[in-house]
């Protein structure tokens, strides 16, 4: 298997712009998650959805963030719009099972809002 | 929220040495993992270990969750194994520690 997929890689953007961040989960697998580390708060979980459906949103920031998963094998995260403070790395992950479960996690997408 | 705590935040080793990792949580668990995130910024998998011990090849792990802790050995420590070491453990949602940074020095 190609293991959880982000695109972009990295993303360069300016103050006020719409960014979405994509995902690919591993094939079978029913749980996707979204996490988002700075150096100021480390790791967080954003969102948790099973099944394609949110089952967590409790760690999403704000309004400004939205996130979707319209398929079993796809989901995006969207920031409309974007402040510097979004800047930071995002993670997808994925699991077989539930929140419970190993969860294997993709490569990052790096962020960076001037 | 549970509270985790990773020791010793920063650790630096010759190669060929050992270290143990330490990881604290406040509250009964689901799930506990261990991750090396390495220079690139991967997330690799190490283990999944809400119970018991685990090995592979030269790292080995051990949760005793009634004593709310996880320890991940490492042995004859590589160059390659620098990196940020992370525990994240599952209660109501998943939390990570603040990692400890590992160099190992040639």
């Amino acid at each position: 298997d190609a293991g959880v997929i982000q695109s972009p890689r990295h993303e360069v953007t300016e103050m006020g712009q719409e960014v979405t961040l994509r995902c690919k989960p591993i094939s079978g697998h029913n749980s996707l998650f979204w996490y988002r580390q700075t150096m100021m708060r480390g790791l967080e979980l954003l969102i948790y959805f099973n099944n394609n459906v949110p089952i967590d949103d409790s760690g999403m920031p704000e309004d400004r963030f939205s996130a979707k998963m319209p398929n079993a094998s796809f989901s995006t995260l969207k920031i409309q719009p974007s402040e510097p403070r979004d800047s930071a790395v995002y993670f997808c992950a994925s699991s077989l099972g539930r929140l419970k479960d190993e969860q294997f996690f993709g490569p990052g997408t790096r962020l960076t809002v001037l | 929220g549970i509270q985790v705590e990773q020791s010793p935040p920063d650790l630096i080793l010759q190669e060929g040495a050992n270290s143990t990792l330490r990881c604290n949580f406040s509250d009964s668990v689901n799930n506990l993992q261990w991750f090396h995130q390495n220079p690139w910024g991967q997330l690799i998998n190490l283990f999944y270990i809400p119970s018991g011990t685990k090995q592979n090849g030269r790292l080995s792990a051990t949760t005793v969750a009634t004593e709310r802790y996880s320890l991940l050995y490492i042995s004859s420590s590589q160059t390659t194994d620098s990196g940020v070491y992370f525990c994240a453990v599952v209660n109501n949602d998943m939390r990570f520690g603040a990692g400890t940074r590992l160099t190992v020095k040639p």
